[in-house]
């Protein structure tokens, strides 16, 4: 069975601080995708990344990057510089893979990020 | 912009009442998905349909079933709601899990 373990449940920081999001993960799939979203007060979830299990390579996008380590069926979320606009909860989520139409995803528990000024 | 729209933001019910949860998108996606979300508990997969008509189990199906009749809309159905069934609901879509899924704003529902 697919599982997803996000161990840290909140974490508070100051403005411009760097926040890293840790997230573990279960899976028998030799082949699969690894997700991040993010769920702002609003609710909606918002599409952050996808990782597929082939590409280990780290990612940067502005102030966000990806550590992805198949080693230690990892796949951590770090926020440089930290700003209020980030406080959110963020979900780390995992495919399993049939046809990739058909495909779910399996969610983490979710981290609330609280940034404050 | 693409949505996935849910008919209501928060919704009251009575226990042993009949209650739809609809949800409706605009961008010709095969796939529909409905979690529930619980704090401590993340998002838990009640069902979901790959097409018209079709319909799958998620992880906990129990006390719900759907309903997709046309491919833009997927109903979520709580025969008979009961208390411990008081949680946020979010539908989402996908055309390949590729590019994600696109969520909507969720439907938080009590039973009282």
């Amino acid at each position: 069975a697919q599982k997803v373990t996000q161990a840290q449940t909140e974490i508070s920081v100051v403005e411009k601080e760097d926040v890293t999001l840790d997230c573990v993960y279960e899976t028998r799939d030799t082949t699969y995708y690894l997700f991040w979203y993010k769920q702002p007060p609003s609710g909606e979830l918002v599409f952050l990344i996808r990782r597929n299990s082939f590409d280990e390579q780290n990612e940067i996008s502005g102030r966000y990057s990806w550590n992805f380590q198949k080693s230690t069926s990892s796949f951590n979320f770090t926020i440089t510089a930290s700003q209020v606009v980030d406080s959110a909860v963020y979900f780390c989520a995992l495919s399993d893979f049939y046809t990739g139409t058909a495909s779910k995803l399996t969610f983490g528990t979710g981290t609330r990020l609280q940034v404050t000024l | 912009d693409v949505k996935v729209t849910q008919s209501s933001r928060y919704l009251v019910k009575r226990t042993g009442e009949k209650v739809f949860l609809e949800c409706v998108q605009d961008m010709d996606h095969e796939n529909m998905f409905w979690y529930r979300q619980d704090p401590g508990l993340g998002l838990r997969l009640i069902y979901f349909s790959y097409d018209v008509k079709m319909k799958e189990k998620g992880d906990i199906p129990e006390g719900y079933s759907v309903s997709r009749e046309k491919k833009e809309r997927f109903s979520l159905i709580l025969e008979s709601a009961s208390t411990n069934q008081t949680s946020m609901y979010l539908c989402a879509s996908s055309f390949d899990l590729l590019y994600g899924y696109t969520f909507g704003s969720g439907t938080r529902l009590t039973v009282v």
